[in-house]
């Protein structure tokens, strides 16, 4: 089955610390994959996406994520933290459906709590 | 719009009732999402319009879900007879291409969300 995983509910981290949150995917062919950031009473908001390429893509917000196709993973990372970078995550992988379309899957989520 | 707009934010009903819950997509982009999201999960992927069309409808739950797309803009899901395990956040998104467009640059835009509480 196609699937998305981010095996941490949550993530604390102190300001200035670098981050990592983790992402693993299971899809068929090559992915197209996504980072989405959901901020309270907001909607998602698109961080960044690999497609083909470099490996490591940058994005909004000085987040950056590193796809390894070995690892099957496509963890998201930021050199130093914010408090105003607390929020909820979602990696996302556009997937092959066995109709012949594609479908975007989201995995559940990990909070992030950035502490001053 | 500048951004995806949906209505209303809040809906409370009761177990039975009949629920519209209406989505207005950023101006040009053609095709359009509807996600449900509970409490702890990630996005669920419900029904997706290339224009005015359901491309696929595969994660509507039942058939008391339906959703349309008359025009090829705004669109409307509606929830026939609603159960309390239909409370939940309804997300709506478009994006400027399909998901099958073949250059994966469909980077879905969300609105807010539009949360229905079933009493």
């Amino acid at each position: 089955a196609q699937s998305v995983a981010q095996p941490e509910d949550q993530v604390n981290v102190a300001e200035g610390n670098p981050l990592t949150v983790k992402c693993t995917y299971s899809v068929s062919g090559n992915p197209y994959l996504f980072w989405y950031v959901q901020y309270p009473n907001r909607g998602l908001q698109f961080l960044l996406k690999y497609i083909t390429g470099d490996n490591l893509v940058k994005g909004s917000y000085g987040f950056e994520a590193e796809f390894n196709k070995s690892q099957t993973s496509f963890h998201l990372k930021k050199p130093s933290a914010l408090v105003s970078d607390s929020a909820l995550y979602f990696c996302a992988v556009r997937a092959l459906q066995n109709t012949g379309g594609f479908k975007t899957i989201f995995g559940a989520g990990t909070r992030l709590f950035v502490k001053a | 719009g500048a951004g995806v707009s949906q209505t209303p934010s809040n809906k409370v009903t009761e177990k039975g009732k009949y629920v519209e819950l209406r989505c207005d997509p950023i101006s040009g982009h053609t095709a359009l999402y509807w996600y449900r999201q509970s409490l702890g999960q990630g996005p669920e992927f419900l029904i997706y319009f290339q224009g005015t069309g359901a491309a696929d409808d595969s994660g509507l739950p039942n058939d008391r879900f339906f959703a349309v797309r008359p025009e090829g803009s705004v669109s409307t899901l509606k929830i026939q007879r609603t159960e309390r395990g239909d409370s939940a956040v309804y997300l709506c998104a478009s994006s400027l291409t399909g998901q099958d467009h073949l250059s994966g640059a469909n980077v879905l835009t969300f609105g807010a969300g539009s949360r229905l509480t079933v009493l």
